[in-house]
């Protein structure tokens, strides 16, 4: 039972330059979570998306900041023109259900660095 | 919106001393109560919760214990080992939003000596 997976792992990019990160659900989880982590802080919510929906961006950038969650396939955080503040650790979690007690399970990170 | 603070902001103990983390929130409709430990480098994973029906959850050397009429929430970890040493989050999910995205705390990390 695979867990939740992310790639990739490590990304570098300059500034201007456009980053993909990915993930890939737990098996039957049809609810994914995007998180932001900055170095030495916590995660900060960006992003809640059920398949073909975004239920709640409110944490996301209203600019350069992008997801979705097609029907196949995994879902996709887009950053456009990164710049060097974007570096940061980005993790997505999958759950269940969407109940306030639903455990969330967090994929290994995707560290993006900003030259 | 719901608020959690979160303290010590590091914590440093002996081999088989206590460590206690404690987490204040806002909101007293909130009802479910994650610790998450993130090791260096590694991913969250969430190691007890709570809900709010009850006020101590035990898990061998971790537990939990909530005071709703105070709104907070602690994590106590007994007999702490070398391994227990990472970073520890507290979480609650938002009460008055659409989904279940957690706010977590600024993190606690804990440090212990052999």
């Amino acid at each position: 039972n695979a867990g939740v997976m992310q790639n990739p792992r490590h990304l570098v990019r300059r500034r201007g330059q456009e980053a993909r990160l990915r993930c890939s659900p737990m098996k039957g989880h049809s609810h994914v979570y995007w998180y932001r982590q900055l170095p030495e802080e916590g995660l900060k919510f960006m992003v809640y998306l059920q398949k073909e929906n975004i239920i709640d961006e409110s944490g996301m950038p209203k600019e350069r900041f992008s997801a979705e969650f097609p029907k196949e396939g995994p879902s996709i955080l887009r950053i456009q023109q990164v710049v060097r503040g974007d570096s940061a650790a980005y993790f997505c979690a999958s759950s269940l259900e969407m109940r306030s007690y639903n455990e969330q399970f967090f994929g290994p990170g995707t560290r993006l660095t900003v030259l | 919106g719901e608020n959690v603070e979160q303290h010590p902001s590091t914590l440093s103990v002996q081999e088989g001393d206590s460590a206690v983390i404690k987490c204040t929130y806002s909101d007293s409709a909130s009802n479910y109560f994650p610790w998450y430990k993130q090791e260096l480098g590694k991913r969250p994973q969430l190691i007890i919760d709570i809900r709010s029906n009850v006020g101590e959850k035990k898990d061998q050397r971790i537990a939990v214990t909530l005071n709703k009429t105070a709104k907070h929430f602690s994590l106590h970890i007994t007999e702490t080992q070398p391994e227990d040493s990472a970073v520890y989050f507290c979480a609650l999910p938002p009460v008055d939003q659409a989904g279940t995205a957690l706010i977590f705390g600024k993190g606690t990390t804990l440090s212990v000596s052999s």
